[in-house]
């Protein structure tokens, strides 16, 4: 059973579009994390947060602990955004991703 | 760059085999994590070590097994080797034992023939 789901599995979107991927989870969490993985296989880091709302460039990350719910949002997409993004909760339960494709 | 070194990026052996993976920590970072990425299953928390102890355990298998030394480098012991234990094995370092901010490596690519 996985504990974190996430959706859309994948998403192709037109350059310039906003992106939203939703991260739903069934128990409490301390934090919960975003990462983005790239075609090559390495996985960043993008955000951690257990309350409100964190913004880094064009990335924004908000979570609503009643509900168990993250969203991550995309402004301005580019194709260089194309890659996995993957919600964990805490450090040990992760989502199956989202793969997404920005066409120029 | 994330600053966590895992070594070697590719590793190719054959079934029933033994093989070492190493993680350099970020310097700073006491917690190191690994986990295990495999094709069907995405992203698995194998176990995390904290300032050379064992903090958490997942999903790993008894014939895996791993440690982090005094210089908090850690290795990921994998024996008895089946073709399913092919993956990319990740490992990631935080500065606390709890919630922070998490550095991956770039990964080891293990195939088992």
């Amino acid at each position: 059973k996985n504990e974190v789901e996430q959706s859309p599995q994948n998403l192709t979107a037109q350059e310039g579009e906003f992106i939203t991927i939703n991260c739903s989870y069934s128990v409490g969490i301390s934090a919960l994390h975003w990462l983005q993985q790239h075609p090559g296989g390495g996985i960043v880091s993008l955000f951690m947060l257990s309350s409100g709302k964190k913004k880094h460039g064009r990335l924004i990350a908000t979570i609503n602990i009643q509900e168990k719910h993250s969203s991550l949002h995309i402004t301005a997409s580019h194709p260089r955004d194309s890659a996995v993004y993957i919600c964990a909760r805490n450090q040990f339960y992760f989502g199956t991703g989202t793969s997404l494709t920005v066409i120029p | 760059d994330s600053g966590v070194t895992q070594t070697p990026k590719h590793l190719i052996t054959a079934t029933g085999q033994r093989v070492t993976l190493r993680c350099s920590p970020r310097s700073g970072d006491l917690s190191v994590y690994w986990y295990q990425q495999s094709l069907d299953q995405g992203l698995q928390f194998l176990i995390q070590y904290y300032n050379g102890e064992e903090r958490a355990k997942g999903n790993i298998l008894e014939r895996f097994s791993a440690q982090q030394f005094p210089d908090l480098h850690s290795e990921l012991n994998l024996s008895s080797l089946e073709l399913g234990d092919s993956a990319l094995y990740f490992c990631a370092s935080s500065v606390s034992s709890g919630n922070s901010p998490l550095h991956f490596g770039n990964g080891t690519r293990l195939t088992v023939t």
